[in-house]
């Protein structure tokens, strides 16, 4: 079963339109850890993000934010007033504290696309 | 900064060679990944290393091995090198604790002729 899912495969929106990605994750840990990632046209992944299960706060940082919500399962971020160079693919991943690999689970992505 | 290298950007080889993707971490992290990245499916999991010579299959490791003979190295090897191994694939490093964050290389694009 797929622990991460996010179902928009791809969003355009024009620039300065706020959008929303959205994950889901499914876990039996109590202990677990979710990110998000962004990876531009260059193709490497680049950090955003960290949340562990037990801090719920959101986070707000600069035009990105994030709401994490146990009682959903999930984890969406936020860009507000969107710009050219947020286009990009982002993933959202989970780690679990039992996992003695220290795995990521990727979801599959969304591709975000900025219109000018 | 923190550095994930690895040894190519793109690499284009002939059906049934042997290829070998090489990863350098300097940041001195317990456990080193590879995945395969493909349209529509997402970053899936090849083999990992939790330390030296210490390898575990990941989701999709038919087709592919690899070697950690050194903490800061982890090299991805297809024995044979098949067209639907055409892909991107991404090295990762990450400290040993769950709440870290991985890093990742630039990714190698190869294609297999």
């Amino acid at each position: 079963a797929q622990k991460v899912t996010q179902a928009q495969t791809e969003i355009s929106v024009v620039e300065k339109e706020d959008v929303t990605l959205d994950c889901v994750y499914e876990t039996r840990d109590t202990t677990y850890y979710l990110f998000w990632y962004k990876q531009p046209p260059s193709g490497e992944l680049v950090f955003l993000i960290r949340r562990n299960s037990f801090d719920e706060q959101n986070e707000i940082s600069g035009r990105y934010s994030w709401n994490f919500q146990k009682s959903t399962s999930s984890f969406n971020f936020t860009i507000t007033a969107s710009q050219v160079v947020d286009s990009a693919v982002y993933f959202c991943a989970l780690s679990e504290a039992r996992d003695t690999g220290n795995q990521f689970y990727f979801g599959t992505g969304t591709s975000l696309t900025v219109i000018p | 900064d923190v550095k994930v290298t690895q040894s190519s950007r793109y690499l284009v080889k002939r059906t049934g060679e042997k290829v070998f993707l090489e990863c350098v971490q300097d940041m001195d992290h317990e456990n080193m990944f590879w995945y395969r990245q493909d349209p529509g499916l997402g970053l899936r999991l090849i083999y990992f290393s939790y330390d030296v010579k210490m390898k575990e299959k990941g989701d999709i490791p038919e087709g592919y091995s690899v070697s950690r003979e050194k903490k800061e190295r982890f090299s991805l090897i297809l024995e044979s090198a098949s067209t639907n191994q055409t892909s991107m694939y991404l090295c990762a490093s990450r400290l040993d604790r769950g709440n870290t964050e991985a890093f990742f290389g630039q990714g190698t694009r190869l294609t297999v002729v």
